[in-house]
């Protein structure tokens, strides 16, 4: 059962643009939202995580908005780099249950120069 | 860097054969856990061990198992490889489990 859907699947956007790349959650009892970017050859590596008491978090050119109704998250990457060229994994867990992350398909990120 | 050291970095084997994979995590962190990242998708949760036993385990069988020891390293075994194991296998690990998992950069398994 795919509890995180994530869209779009692959994005290309300009240098300075804004990327914008969704999810949605099934599980309400989900708890810690972090997204993660990933290039080839490494291993994921946190970008930026938020909690459901609030509904927006900022850290430097990313940004998370979180819907708890909807139960969407999103995140929002500003002035858009060609390093910030990666695949981005948006992914959900349940901390008192052992924090075991629910990942989504991932987003293929391009910035063109 | 993670901290979250991982051996070895790419692997060949034959279907029905065993394999181990090594993951060295940083002093400290009590919480390991292993997952399975298939071409083109996201990590799929296997299982996740603290202080030395599981405690936490996603849709995978029996022939999936793991080890983790007292100085933060840990294993991952799977026996009777099949051809849809092939994938790359990352380990995580973090010291309390308010704290983001740390990954490494992953072992890449194929079965031929």
């Amino acid at each position: 059962q795919q509890q995180v859907k994530q869209s779009p699947q692959s994005l290309i956007v300009q240098k300075g643009g804004i990327s914008i790349i969704n999810c949605a959650y099934e599980n309400t009892a989900f708890d810690y939202f972090p997204w993660y970017q990933q290039f080839p050859g490494k291993g994921p590596a946190l970008l930026i995580a938020i909690r459901p008491d609030v509904s927006e978090k900022k850290e430097g050119r990313f940004t998370i908005s979180f819907n708890k109704s909807a139960k969407q998250f999103s995140l929002h990457i500003m002035d858009s780099q060609p390093g910030d060229s990666a695949t981005y994994f948006c992914a959900a867990s349940i901390e008192t249950s052992g924090s075991r992350l629910t990942f989504g398909e991932g987003t293929q990120l391009t910035v063109n120069p | 860097e993670t901290g979250v050291t991982q051996s070895p970095t790419h692997l060949i084997k034959t279907r029905g054969q065993q394999v181990t994979l090594r993951c060295s995590s940083q002093s400290g962190h009590n919480t390991v856990s292993w997952y399975q990242q298939a071409l083109g998708q996201g990590p799929q949760f296997i299982f996740q061990y603290y202080r030395e036993e599981e405690n936490g385990r996603g849709n995978f069988p029996p022939r999936f198992s793991g080890l983790q020891f007292p100085n933060y390293s840990s294993e991952l075994n799977v026996n009777a490889l099949e051809l849809d194991d092939s994938a790359l296998y990352l380990c995580a690990s973090r010291r309390t489990p308010r704290e983001a998992q740390h990954f490494g950069d992953g072992t890449r398994l194929s079965i031929l």
